[in-house]
């Protein structure tokens, strides 16, 4: 059964600070990993895509690299603002055709200003 | 890009009574639609996968009679709790997949309906 960690649960750093939020799954079967953000009471917000067959992913300060092989997700935010403040989320989705993602455990952020 | 709505976004009711929330995918074809349930707190749980025109597929632990989901056409699913109680009470999200072949690696989200049962 796929299990979905994220490290750390929560976060508070002051603004500027590079970040790495860590997400790691127990099967490496997956097809692809999605990374998303939640402001409080809200939806979710997808931040990037990464295909089973790609490394990372790039938007704006946001970097996602995805190592499959040893069950291994990073979010890397750059030079992080207030506006950051949410819970981001990783999810796995299992295989081609079920398209079912499996969410992990969340990581809160405060940013400081 | 996709967007997909949800309705109503908050709901509060007295135990024992139906409640049916909507989603609909407003300028895409939703083949697969996704319910989620969230509690305070916590990550987004996987309830059942609805497929347009075929009955849902729920995961393990939901009680299919408890949640009815429909999905009657491309762009619209529902899911009813019926006879609410108190432990009902959560953040329910839904998710919608497209047909075509760029829309079927990503689901899109709704902005969730929150229900309190009194």
């Amino acid at each position: 059964k796929q299990e979905v960690t994220q490290i750390p649960a929560a976060l508070s750093v002051p603004e500027g600070e590079n970040l790495v939020l860590n997400c790691s799954f127990t099967d490496s079967a997956i097809y692809n990993l999605q990374w998303f953000r939640q402001d409080p009471g809200k939806g979710l917000t997808s931040l990037l895509l990464i295909q089973s067959s790609q490394r990372e992913q790039t938007s704006g300060r946001l970097n996602a690299s995805l190592d499959k092989s040893s069950g291994r997700s990073t979010l890397y935010i750059a030079a992080s603002q207030p506006g950051d403040s949410a819970t981001y989320l990783c999810a796995v989705t299992r295989g081609s055709g079920t398209y079912k993602y499996i969410f992990g455990t969340g990581t809160r952020l405060k940013v400081l200003a | 890009g996709a967007v997909v709505s949800q309705h109503p976004s908050w709901v509060i009711c007295k135990s024992g009574t139906s409640v049916k929330i909507e989603c609909r995918s407003l300028d895409f074809q939703a083949t697969t639609m996704f319910w989620y349930r969230q509690f305070p707190k916590q990550s987004l749980m996987l309830m059942a996968t609805s497929n347009e025109g075929s009955k849902a597929t729920y995961e393990q632990g939901v009680e299919k009679d408890k949640f009815l989901i429909n999905h009657a056409s491309l762009t619209l699913s529902t899911l009813t709790v019926t006879s609410a109680h108190p432990e009902d009470s959560s953040f329910y999200i839904c998710s919608a997949r497209g047909s075509g072949t760029r829309d079927q690696e990503t689901q899109y989200f709704g902005p969730g309906t929150r229900l309190l049962v009194l």
